[in-house]
Parts: structure tokens; sequence; C-alpha cells
């Protein structure tokens, strides 16, 4: 069972459509926890840290629940330009520690 | 803003070759983080270092090493290359102050391995 673990997805959804993504990590002692967005072939660029009282940037909403150790991402309004892999990305049992992320949801907008 | 930078961002080689990649991590930032990436995969933590020592480890090859330089930046050197070493190599940098740190990543460094 892998670490983080996320919906495979792929999601294809209408352009204004709203969509949300789940994760799961195993480790309670983790600390820290990141959304980044991947497009094909380039590098995982940071959309967006989450915060246990969730945390909101824009069409974006992130929630963490530490009990359940569960991660959501949720975007509204969803944008051709959306359309990217988007990776949960856990961290945090000290300084400088590793990042371990799921394996990423396929997310396609269609017009 | 400055990124952070990776070099070479193509690199192609042959088995049993050795390879050198580069990364300079942003200004001020005194953490790299080295990843890699296959096709169709998330990318998976090799190692990484603060202050120019190494801080964690991952799933590193022993043909692989690694090491930080006093300027900061960073160099993966990878020996007795196999084909399944193709894959992008991502570097990250962050700035440690006490907590967990955001990471950010570097380009790339696509190696292919034939």
């Amino acid at each position: 069972r892998k670490e983080v673990e996320q919906d495979p997805g792929p999601f294809n959804v209408p352009e204004g459509a709203t969509v949300a993504f789940n994760c799961t990590y195993s480790n309670s002692a983790s600390q820290s926890f990141f959304w980044y967005r991947q497009d094909c072939r380039k590098e995982p660029k940071l959309l967006m840290s989450v915060y246990s009282s969730g945390n909101e940037d824009g069409r974006f909403t992130a929630q963490l629940n530490r009990a359940s150790q569960y991660i959501s991402l949720l975007i509204r309004d969803s944008k051709l330009s959306d359309s990217a892999t988007y990776l949960c990305a856990v961290n945090g049992y000290s300084s400088a520690s590793k990042i371990i992320f799921g394996s990423g949801t396929r997310l396609s907008i269609r017009p | 803003a400055a990124g952070v930078i990776q070099s070479p961002r193509h690199l192609i080689k042959e088995k049993r070759e050795t390879a050198t990649l580069k990364c300079y991590p942003i200004p001020r930032h005194d953490t790299v983080y080295w990843y890699q990436q296959g096709p169709g995969q998330d990318p998976q933590f090799l190692i990484s270092f603060y202050e120019k020592m190494q801080s964690d480890k991952g799933s590193i090859p022993d043909r692989f090493s690694a090491q930080q330089f006093s300027d900061y930046h960073s160099e993966l050197n990878m020996s007795s290359l196999e084909l399944g070493d193709s894959a992008l190599y991502f570097c990250a940098s962050s700035r440690t102050s006490g907590r967990t740190e955001t990471q950010y990543f570097g380009p790339g460094t696509r190696l292919l391995v034939l």
C-alpha cells in the first residue's frame, strides 16, 4: 500500500464544472501537506499548501483532516488551463525531509 | 523570481556510461532534494542535503552518489548506467527554518540511456 494514495482518475469534466480530488496518507507523523500541479513532461509546480483550518486561493480550496488523515482539493469554475495532473504531497517528519507524492490524478477539462 | 536551475536539460548516454547532473538552488535556499520520475510514475525521492550534509536518503541505487557544495549547488553522479535509469530527474530546493518547508522544483533533466 502506498504511503500517499489518491483518486486514480482520470477526470474528464466540462469547462465551468466543479471537481474534487481526495488523498489519504498513512503516516500520522506527517507535518506538511501540499497540492502540486504537473503538466506533461514538466516539473511539479506548487499549487497550494494545505493547512488544518483549510485554505482557499481563488478557485482552489484545500482541506486537511488530520483525524482521518485525509486531504482534499476543490476546483471551482474549472478552466481549460486547469488540465494537468494533480499530485498530493506529504512531508515533514523533520526539517529538510523528503516529499512523498501520491500517484497523481489526471484532470482533463473539455470545452 | 529566480528558480531552481538544472543542467543539462537533456542527456543521452549509453549503458555502462556515467552521467553527472547539476542543480543550482533558489538563492538563500540551503536544502536540496533529488527525485526520479519514470514514465507514468510519480516522483520518487532519492536523496537530500542540508548545509552540505546528507539529510535524508530514499531509493537511491548504490551506483548513484550525490553531494552539496559550499555554494549550495548539488551534483548527482550516476555510474554504470542501465536502461532503467532513463527518467526525468528533478532537483528541488527549500529554505530550512526549523519546520518543514515548501520545496520548489527545477525543470528537470531528461536522461535517456540507450
